[in-house]
């Protein structure tokens, strides 16, 4: 069955503290890997794709790269305004619009 | 502006009385689709639509009609609404799969 886990559910860091969510996928076939931020009563908004192992994509303080069971979303040196719940997804050979998103990592940052 | 429109943002309504929530969206995308996002579940998809004329059910569709008359328009249609369709609801299209622009959201109570 094809499945997209987000690890850790919650976290917690202090502002300049660097770290890395973590998303692991099992899926028949990966069409590409999406990353979201979830700001609270607000739609996600995208933030990256990737297609193929080994790519790596950056936008300001965030890089999300990719291998072929998982994909890492790192933060370095946050700012409280990082703060939201990040979200990934996967599209899946199967099926031409069937994604597949993870229940989300909650990113605190402590001023 | 580009951006995907929903209307009503929140509604407050009782057991089987019929509702409609609009989307739209301006950025002549192919495909739309509606998303609903509960607590400890995550994101699931309700339906899908790659082009007008054109729906297919996603993993969640008993209970939701929807349909693709124009381009720009998705509703979303509860026939007959139940406490357990409570939830956040979400809109989006796409110019190319997995690459969604979500709407602001529709907070929906059934009573």
């Amino acid at each position: 069955e094809d499945q997209v886990t987000q690890s850790p559910e919650a976290l917690r860091l202090q502002e300049g503290e660097s770290s890395s969510l973590n998303c692991s996928y099992t899926v028949s076939g990966l069409r590409g890997l999406f990353w979201y931020r979830q700001d609270p009563g607000k739609g996600p908004e995208f933030l990256f794709t990737l297609y193929s192992a080994g790519e790596e994509k950056e936008k300001e303080r965030l890089k999300a790269t990719l291998t072929k069971k998982e994909s890492f979303l790192h933060i370095t040196a946050p700012k409280p305004e990082d703060s939201a719940t990040y979200l990934c997804a996967v599209h899946i050979y199967s099926s031409a619009s069937k994604i597949i998103f993870g229940s989300g990592t909650r990113l605190s940052i402590r001023p | 502006e580009a951006q995907v429109t929903q209307n009503p943002r929140y509604l407050i309504t009782v057991t089987g009385k019929k509702l409609t929530v609009t989307c739209s969206q301006n950025m002549n995308h192919e495909y739309m689709s509606w998303y609903r996002q509960d607590p400890g579940l995550g994101l699931r998809q309700i339906y899908y639509s790659m082009n007008v004329e054109v729906t297919d059910k996603g993993d969640v569709p008993e209970g939701y009609k929807v349909s693709r008359k124009e381009k720009r328009n998705f509703p979303l249609i509860l026939e007959s609404p139940s406490p357990n369709q409570t939830s956040l609801y979400f809109c989006a299209s796409s110019p190319i799969a997995g690459l969604w622009f979500f709407g602001p959201g529709t907070r929906l109570t059934v009573l």
